[in-house]
């Protein structure tokens, strides 16, 4: 059984540009949720994707959005992007009605915005 | 962005000794968590607290859930060289939402 998955883990960008992240949730979840973690501090919740659709969504501007798919793998969109956009973005995925006790994260994607 | 006030934000101890570590919030949460994240990976869940005052041992990992479902600490016995890391108190809102603290790091000296 393989576990959250996301690509890329490191990724440099140009204030301005766009970026999409990717997550494969692990086999059998069907809930995956989003988190921004800045240097030194806890993660902070993005939005959360159930069957397809948000279900659920922190205080992000519009130019984060997200996908899930099918297959409940997703994708987190950035637009614009901001110096301040610099982070770790972490994915967590979660089978039907635990997720808050099953909720296993991946290793995160290291962005920076320069 | 609402987060949890955790304490101590850092703890240098020796190999063996006991740790605490404790969580506080102004908002009522009705599940607390904790997790553990060491460099390079997300975090991963410890110990899951569902009723006020509940305690719960995972190991030489013990936590409460506090009478007010206000606050949390989390103790660690006997500490061990891979205890070392980053530990975090996440607080549940609502249905989706885990709200967390900004982590404890906690550093062992051989």
């Amino acid at each position: 059984e393989t576990g959250v998955t996301q690509s890329p883990t490191h990724l440099i960008k140009t204030r301005g540009q766009q970026v999409t992240l990717r997550c494969s949730s692990q086999s059998g979840h069907n809930t995956v949720s989003w988190y921004q973690q800045a240097l030194g501090q806890g993660p902070q919740f993005i939005f959360q994707y159930y069957r397809e659709e948000e279900n659920g969504r922190g205080n992000f501007p519009p130019r984060f959005s997200g996908l899930q798919f099918p297959n409940y793998s997703s994708e987190l969109n950035v637009n614009a992007l901001e110096l301040d956009d610099s982070a770790l973005y972490l994915c967590a995925s979660s089978p039907p009605d635990r997720w808050d006790t099953e909720a296993f994260f991946g290793q995160g994607t290291r962005l920076t915005v320069v | 962005g609402q987060q949890l006030n955790q304490s101590p934000q850092s703890m240098f101890i020796q190999e063996g000794e006991d740790v605490s570590m404790n969580c506080t919030s102004s908002s009522i949460f009705n599940t607390w968590l904790w997790y553990k994240q060491e460099p390079g990976e997300g975090p991963v869940l410890l110990i899951a607290l569902y009723k006020a005052g509940e305690l719960t041992s995972n190991g030489r990992l013990t936590a409460q859930f506090g009478i007010t479902r206000k606050d949390s600490f989390l103790n660690i016995s006997a500490s061990i060289p891979s205890d070392v890391g980053i530990y975090f108190c996440a607080g549940l809102q609502g249905a989706q939402k885990l709200v967390f603290g900004q982590g404890t790091r906690l550093t062992i000296n051989p």
